[in-house]
């Protein structure tokens, strides 16, 4: 079993839709949790960043972390084509430590 | 912001050569360096975690002799892919964490197709 889990699509959304994007693990010493974005032949860029459970907002975008089920989820509202991308979830234990990625969830927006 | 360097971005080379691949933070310190390769449409894998002044720690399977890598100063490190096959051809990204901070920025990759 991978330590992290992602659904790898791909979704494809119509313009202004509400997209949800999921990761499960395995190991419930994870503590931060991230979500990157990718687009084709690029480096990741992060965004958004959250510590230990609950939720944080920035803009269109909200991730959430349940560490009781050991899922979290980004959340985008008003999905525009220019999210159309790669998404990767990744988490590590410490700070210092390592990250580990899902498989990354390619989403396409539709104009 | 902070911004991590990688040269070449695309590099073509025969099988039986090695290859280069350098990674610099430009605006910041990084103690710790870290290398991932990619295959398409998968995710980033953990090849090695490289440390300033000394020897990188790999990830299982990863063969240290065939993947070189060197940290030899605070905002370098490079991958060196040694007899370069085939099945090496792949996109290889670095990240490098913000000494003090410990952010963690990623370059933009670098894509080497081995012929």
């Amino acid at each position: 079993q991978k330590e992290v889990e992602q659904d790898p699509g791909p979704l494809s959304v119509p313009e202004g839709a509400i997209v949800s994007l999921n990761c499960t693990y395995s190991n419930s010493a994870f503590q931060y949790f991230m979500w990157y974005r990718q687009y084709s032949r690029k480096g990741p860029e992060l965004l958004m960043y959250t510590y230990s459970s609950g939720n944080k907002e920035d803009g269109r975008f909200t991730a959430q972390v349940d560490k009781s089920s050991k899922y979290i989820s980004l959340f985008i509202r008003d999905s525009q084509p220019s999210d159309s991308a790669t998404y990767l979830c990744a988490m590590m234990v410490n700070q210092g430590g390592k990250l580990i990625f899902g498989q990354g969830t390619e989403l396409s927006v539709k104009p | 912001g902070a911004v991590v360097s990688q040269h070449p971005s695309w590099v073509i080379c025969k099988s039986g050569t090695s290859v280069k691949i350098e990674c610099r933070s430009l605006d910041f310190q990084a103690t710790t360096m870290f290398w991932y390769r990619q295959f398409p449409k998968q995710s980033l894998m953990l090849m090695a975690t490289s440390n300033e002044g000394s020897k990188a720690t790999y990830e299982q399977g990863v063969e240290k002799d065939k993947f070189l890598i060197n940290h030899a100063s605070l905002t370098l490190s490079t991958l060196t892919v040694t007899s370069a096959h085939p099945e090496d051809s792949s996109f290889y990204i670095c990240s490098a964490r913000e000494t003090g901070t410990g952010e963690l920025f990623f370059g933009e990759g670098s894509r080497l197709t081995v012929l």
